[in-house]
């Protein structure tokens, strides 16, 4: 039982170049979350998925996609890199719903230069 | 929108003593006041979490007080240890159109030996 796992752990981009964060969670969760970490910001909500096949704008959605790709499955994509991106992300599930336990992927820290 | 504060922003205290975080929030409709502990390096991990039902919750030796007049909420965690040195986040949730919960922008305990 791995709970969230998400992938790349480290990454350095250019800007204008794109990529996608993967996660991946094993709890049979329904909901699941992308979340960028700023140093003296705390965690914002960048987009979630209350449900599989449904997606919605959080907090600081501008320079993000996502895909709920199955109930498992939570892509995050920047298209085109800005270094105003450059943040620690964290992806999060929950059984349903951000009002209850979270439960945090390890982290990707991207740098875009 | 919602706005939650956290003081302080850094805690230094001896092993052994008591710590107290403060959060506040401004939208009255949050009902929901949960507490991640972030060890460096980690992610994110929900250590109480209390709803507005309640004004006061216990978890061996942490506790979370709620004033809902107030709009104040507290974590106390007493006969701190080194393994307690961590960055603390509070964050209030309600119900709008989706689950909303807003960070507190984290305070920096260090417990001294």
């Amino acid at each position: 039982n791995a709970g969230v796992t998400q992938t790349p752990k480290f990454q350095v981009l250019k800007t204008g170049q794109s990529m996608t964060l993967q996660c991946a969670q094993d709890m049979n969760h329904n909901s699941m979350y992308w979340y960028r970490q700023d140093p003296g910001m705390g965690l914002r909500l960048i987009y979630y998925s209350a449900s599989e096949g449904t997606t919605d704008k959080g907090e600081v959605p501008n320079g993000y996609n996502v895909s709920r790709l199955n109930k498992r499955e939570f892509s995050l994509r920047l298209e085109s890199a800005a270094p105003s991106q450059t943040s620690v992300y964290f992806c999060a599930s929950s059984e349903r719903g951000l009002r209850e336990k979270l439960f945090f992927g390890s982290g990707t820290q991207l740098s875009v230069l | 929108g919602e706005n939650v504060e956290q003081h302080p922003s850094t805690l230094s205290v001896q092993e052994g003593d008591s710590a107290v975080i403060k959060c506040t929030y401004s939208d009255s409709a949050s009902n929901y006041f949960p507490w991640y502990k972030q060890e460096l390096g980690k992610r994110p991990q929900l250590i109480i979490d209390i709803r507005s039902n309640v004004g006061e919750k216990k978890d061996q030796r942490i506790a979370v007080t709620l004033n809902k007049t107030a709009k104040h909420f507290s974590l106390h965690i007493t006969e701190t240890q080194p393994e307690d040195s961590a960055v603390y986040f509070c964050a209030a949730g309600m119900k709008t159109s989706y689950d909303k919960v807003i960070f507190g922008p984290g305070t920096s305990l260090s417990v001294i030996p």
